[in-house]
């Protein structure tokens, strides 16, 4: 049959709330992770990063979770507001890959609404 | 500074004909990186360049895709015959070298090229 496209997991958030944005990644050797927003019709933008031997790092309205024992990293954004609607990406290295090389997650569609 | 800039935005093009993009990174960044990007397949990195020389193309899918970068202010992308599956978008991404900082391993990405063939 034919191949179906990926279908983007969505949150909806209220204007306001804080949102919090999952991604599982797969590689128990990844040692370094980055998160990417990408508005419609333009670039993946970065936002935050963290390394392996780090469990948190906040930036301005932006906080990294990573939990390296079960392989989940969560961004958590406060008061989200309407420019923050986009997809959301997790990117992570393996230690055998070269600073070149990331591996990216299917994304996370949010939408805030009023 | 004007950031990654990519051309051309839009291409439409036939099924078999040549299709050339390109990318002029930020000034001072001596990575350069290739990506394509489908609903099918998500992100996907092509091939990465170290001060104008390939490094890593084990994501390149075929002999039809090539990409050069002459020198350090521009790199090009060709697709030698294209095919409808080779409908996406394609970002062109650069950053400086450096990966002891954190800050250093930020990839900024241009605006993409979307690319459909017929």
């Amino acid at each position: 049959g034919e191949s179906v496209g990926l279908h983007l997991p969505t949150l909806s958030v209220q204007e306001g709330d804080n949102s919090i944005i999952n991604c599982a990644y797969s590689n128990s050797a990844s040692d370094y992770f980055i998160w990417y927003k990408q508005e419609s019709g333009k670039g993946p933008q970065f936002i935050i990063d963290i390394r392996s031997n780090m469990d948190k790092r906040q930036g301005q309205r932006v906080t990294v979770l990573l939990n390296k024992t079960v392989k989940h990293l969560s961004l958590q954004i406060a008061a989200t507001q309407p420019g923050d609607s986009a997809v959301y990406f997790c990117a992570e290295r393996g230690t055998t890959d070269s600073w070149g090389k990331f591996q990216f997650g299917a994304g996370t569609q949010v939408v805030v609404t009023p | 500074d004007a950031g990654v800039i990519q051309s051309p935005r839009h291409e439409v093009t036939e099924m078999g004909q040549e299709v050339t993009l390109r990318c002029k990174p930020i000034s001072g960044h001596d990575y350069l990186f290739w990506y394509r990007q489908t609903m099918m397949r998500g992100l996907e990195l092509l091939i990465y360049f170290n001060n104008n020389v390939p490094i890593d193309d084990s994501g390149m899918p075929e002999d039809r895709f090539s990409a050069k970068m002459p020198n350090a202010s521009f790199s090009t992308l060709k697709i030698q015959p294209s095919e409808p599956r080779d409908s996406a978008v394609y970002f062109c991404a650069s950053r400086v070298a450096g990966e002891g900082g954190l800050a250093k391993n930020i990839q900024y990405f241009g605006a993409g090229t979307r690319l459909s063939v017929l």
